[in-house]
């Protein structure tokens, strides 16, 4: 398949371990943070979302933490699983009509 | 079903030559994008549109042409002053509401000059 990132960060896991991804956010404006997940050759989907005023949200098997104090950002997938082996990025809005800010991804791969 | 479609998936550009990306969306989402992705990085933005005959550049807009004649669409032209054309493109659309920030993208248009 295609690949969108050659020289991305790359974190390996076991098949049914946890994962950690994080993110390193610039903008101490931003109050709005999403997490897509990006397949090779394809467009990224929506995982997960947090607002400022949260400091952790939990989706299906998914987590994501915001320590704003630091400006970092982290997706915790439980259990991972080979359909979890994608890139990931976070992304960061700082008001309603600026467009997201997207970081540079990390790749996912899940030994089986 | 409602979505956003890029055309072609694949397009192979000379030299000098413009070529013009197609995105269509039928979400009625007021707000269009173009991002560029290439090995190693993360989506930068080209243009953006939030409402209909007006957009603004993005952070690496030289070398790119936008329209936005139609709520539903929303084209790309590469130009020949665009000097490494060769990347990942995509497009995306969101409600211009402030409660819902989710974007929406295509699938991507992969534009290699050969």
């Amino acid at each position: 398949g295609e690949s969108v990132g050659l020289h991305l960060p790359t974190l390996s896991v076991q098949e049914g371990d946890n994962s950690i991804i994080n993110c390193a956010y610039s903008n101490s404006a931003s109050d709005y943070f999403i997490w897509y997940k990006q397949e090779s050759g394809k467009g990224p989907q929506f995982i997960i979302d947090i607002r400022s005023n949260m400091d952790k949200r939990q989706g299906q098997r998914v987590t994501v933490l915001l320590n704003k104090t630091v400006k970092h950002l982290s997706l915790q997938i439980a259990a991972t699983q080979p359909g979890d082996s994608a890139v990931y990025f976070c992304a960061e809005i700082s008001s309603g009509n600026t467009p997201l800010v997207f970081g540079k991804g990390t790749r996912l791969s899940v030994i089986a | 079903d409602g979505g956003i479609t890029q055309s072609p998936k694949y397009l192979f550009r000379k030299e000098g030559q413009n070529v013009t990306l197609s995105c269509e969306q039928n979400l009625n989402h007021d707000a269009m994008y173009w991002y560029r992705q290439d090995p190693g990085q993360g989506l930068r933005l080209i243009y953006y549109s939030q409402i209909v005959n007006d957009f603004q550049k993005g952070d690496i807009a030289e070398g790119y042409s936008v329209s936005r004649e139609k709520k539903e669409s929303f084209p790309l032209t590469v130009t020949s002053a665009q000097k490494n054309p060769t990347a990942f493109y995509l497009c995306a659309s969101t409600p211009q509401e402030g409660i819902n920030y989710g974007y929406t993208f295509g699938s991507g248009t992969r534009l290699t000059v050969v």
